[in-house]
């Protein structure tokens, strides 16, 4: 089965300095990739959903972007970061075939 | 549009204790329900998954039945133990037409089984 590597898994940054959030893929090729972000007392969001290399769709307007560099690589980003921001941002692949999809162990972003 | 309702929001159970989970939902053309687990500050793992055309899956103590007819799933954790301490969502996957899927997620219910 899959296993999904995110880093860093703690973030603190101020506010208006850039982004880069970062996962990584282990055990499937070809998979689709997921950036959700959850925020306290809310239920998770999807942010950005890729199908391949240099596909990327977003799911609501925002301050962040997206990129899929290689197969297995998904990279979430900013150039100037908002406080509205913070949250836990989770990576999630899975592929047509599968009926879920597996989650990395999130990254704790807070904008201060 | 999907609406998921979890409640209660928080819960605190002695240990041994069974108990239940509900999640309500507005749409019931599904394809799919899902309870997933989630520890403090980390990732989701899934627990159940039920297709559209079931209704029920168990996986040791825990049992999620679905009714479609109501918008309605509950899990049910048979002799709660201290480590089930977590948060539990249930989600909705939805494959769509351009090959990924999209799924609606719930709240999610905070459960602390006390020792």
């Amino acid at each position: 089965s899959q296993t999904i590597h995110q880093w860093p898994a703690t973030l603190v940054q101020p506010v208006g300095s850039p982004l880069s959030l970062e996962c990584t893929v282990e055990g499937t090729s070809n998979p689709n990739l997921y950036w959700y972000r959850q925020a306290a007392g809310r239920g998770l969001q999807l942010l950005f959903y890729s199908v391949g290399i240099g596909q990327i769709s977003s799911e609501v307007p925002q301050n962040l972007s997206a990129s899929r560099p290689q197969d297995r690589q998904f990279i979430l980003s900013s150039k100037k970061l908002l406080l509205s921001d913070s949250g836990f941002y989770l990576c999630a692949c899975g592929t047509p075939s599968q009926e879920t999809q597996y989650f990395g162990p999130g990254t704790r972003l807070l904008v201060l | 549009k999907q609406e998921v309702t979890q409640i209660p929001a928080a819960l605190s159970v002695p240990e041994g204790e069974n108990l239940v989970l509900n999640c309500s939902f507005t749409d019931s053309a599904i394809y799919n329900l899902q309870w997933f687990r989630q520890d403090p500050g980390k990732g989701l793992t899934s627990l159940l998954l039920i297709q559209s055309s079931q209704r029920e899956q168990t996986s040791g103590r825990l049992n999620a039945s679905l009714d479609k007819s109501s918008g309605r799933s509950t899990l049910y954790i048979a002799a709660s133990q201290p480590g089930d301490s977590a948060t539990y969502l249930c989600a909705f996957p939805l494959q769509q037409s351009g090959g990924y899927q999209k799924v609606t997620f719930g709240i999610g219910t905070k459960l602390q089984v006390i020792p």
